[in-house]
């Protein structure tokens, strides 16, 4: 089964809006990362944010954490055309070393 | 600061063939990851590395695949005998020897097998 979760799986919006993906998880985890892929490329890290820490900024990303009901959101404001690309949350298990992804959010930004 | 250096970056096998996928992590970087990814997926773990040691292969098929991290040189994840349902995208990610610090990944290759 999945470890990680994206919800929406596709989301089409226009520049300037603001893009909300959201990541479900199952086990404890020491960290929780997001991650962009554009069309065959490979991933770029956007943000880590710890499992004791519950909101982190990044220009204009927003991660939070809720560890309580294993969930994470990513909010990204201002949208471009440029955010197009598929958004992956990855957990890294506690006492593991390796990432668990999940199945991916595909964002499209309309001019 | 170069990245993660993945080649070849396509790679085309005929079924029975070997593939040979080599990685070079990020300068400073211990820790080696090699994951696979289908297409309209996410990423599948498959093998974490420390130089010349395999601490994590719980994601590798039992048959076929081998990884390793020499003393020296590259990350290489070998296929042995290809099958048509080996063709996917697969990325290396390095990280440093600390724990939460992210992985950074490599642009991967891509395997076609005919």
């Amino acid at each position: 089964s999945q470890q990680g979760e994206e919800d929406p799986q596709a989301l089409s919006i226009q520049e300037g809006e603001n893009a909300t993906m959201n990541c479900s998880y199952k086990t404890s985890i020491n960290n929780l990362q997001w991650y962009r892929q554009n069309s065959g490329r490979g991933l770029v890290h956007l943000i880590l944010i710890r499992s004791n820490e519950r909101e982190k900024h990044s220009g204009r990303l927003r991660v939070t954490l809720d560890t309580s009901k294993k969930s994470s959101s990513l909010l990204i404001t201002a949208s471009r055309a440029a955010d197009t690309a598929s958004y992956f949350c990855a957990t890294d298990v506690r006492n593991t070393d390796k990432l668990i992804f999940g199945t991916g959010t595909r964002l499209q930004v309309f001019p | 600061n170069a990245g993660v250096m993945q080649n070849p970056r396509h790679l085309v096998r005929r079924r029975g063939q070997e593939a040979r996928l080599r990685c070079s992590p990020m300068k400073g970087h211990s820790h080696v990851y090699w994951y696979r990814q289908l297409p309209e997926e996410g990423l599948k773990f498959m093998v974490y590395l420390q130089k010349e040691n395999i601490i994590d292969e719980s994601g590798m098929p039992k048959e076929r695949f081998s990884a390793e991290f020499p003393k020296e040189g590259p990350s290489i994840l070998r296929i042995q005998q290809v099958v048509r349902g080996d063709s996917a995208a697969y990325f290396c990610a390095s990280s440093q020897t600390l724990t939460n610090q992210p992985q950074h990944f490599g642009d991967g290759t891509r395997l076609s097998i005919l």
